[in-house]
């Protein structure tokens, strides 16, 4: 069964230090691997995707992840927090192979709260 | 602007209303979804349509009716609702089912059982 763990409820920073939400998965093959952020009254935003190749991958408002298979992991980072960051963070998986529904495996969410 | 519209944003119904929820995806995509978001609670999966067919019932409850006309509609027709059904809607599209192609979410509907 597929399923993905983030581990931390509620992850505070300080404005300007490095941020890390942590995300863990579970999946028989290949996975993709994404990232959303969600805003108070608001839908889910794309940030970021693994598919395959390089392990490190960039995103938007200058968000990173690195894939790590080994550790089934899927770190969402960036170098300097901003205050404006501060959102709920879902980390999602879903199974690369055929006969594949499309079906995204969600974590139950991060909060990010950046203090200034 | 996500390319992706949901109406009403906010909707207060009683248990024994019948109500429709609407979604509107102006991206070219094939498949569109409703999510159910609960406080406290992981995002829930309601419906795949892909082409227009269902491809995807997670167990919902009859009292939740999708429907989808083309490809760029979605609506979830809503009757005789409990208080726990009380939650975010969320609806989204992609390129494709299964596809590598990121969902794109609309900014909801959030909905409140008298």
């Amino acid at each position: 069964a597929q399923s993905v763990a983030q581990p931390e409820d509620q992850v505070n920073v300080a404005e300007g230090n490095p941020l890390t939400v942590k995300c863990t998965y579970s999946v028989s093959g290949n996975p993709y691997l994404f990232w959303y952020v969600q805003y108070p009254n608001r839908g889910l935003q794309f940030l970021l995707k693994y598919i395959t190749g390089d392990n490190l991958v960039k995103g938007s408002y200058g968000f990173e992840a690195e894939f790590n298979k080994s550790q089934t992991s899927f770190h969402l980072k960036k170098p300097s927090a901003l205050v404006s960051d501060s959102a709920l963070y879902f980390c999602a998986v879903r199974y690369a192979g055929s006969g594949n529904t499309g079906k995204l495996i969600f974590g139950q969410g991060t909060t990010l709260q950046v203090k200034p | 602007e996500t390319g992706v519209t949901q109406t009403p944003r906010h909707l207060v119904m009683g248990m024994t209303n019948k109500k429709s929820l609407k979604c509107e995806q102006h991206l070219g995509h094939n498949a569109m979804y409703w999510y159910k978001q609960s406080a406290k609670k992981p995002l829930e999966l309601m419906f795949v349509y892909s082409l227009e067919e269902r491809v995807e019932n997670n167990s919902v409850p009859s009292r939740f009716s999708p429907e989808c006309p083309n490809s760029s509609h979605l609506f979830l027709h809503l009757h005789t609702l409990q208080p726990e059904d009380s939650a975010l809607y969320l609806c989204a599209s992609s390129q494709e089912q299964g596809s590598n192609q990121p969902q794109h979410f609309g900014d909801g509907t959030r909905l409140s059982i008298l």
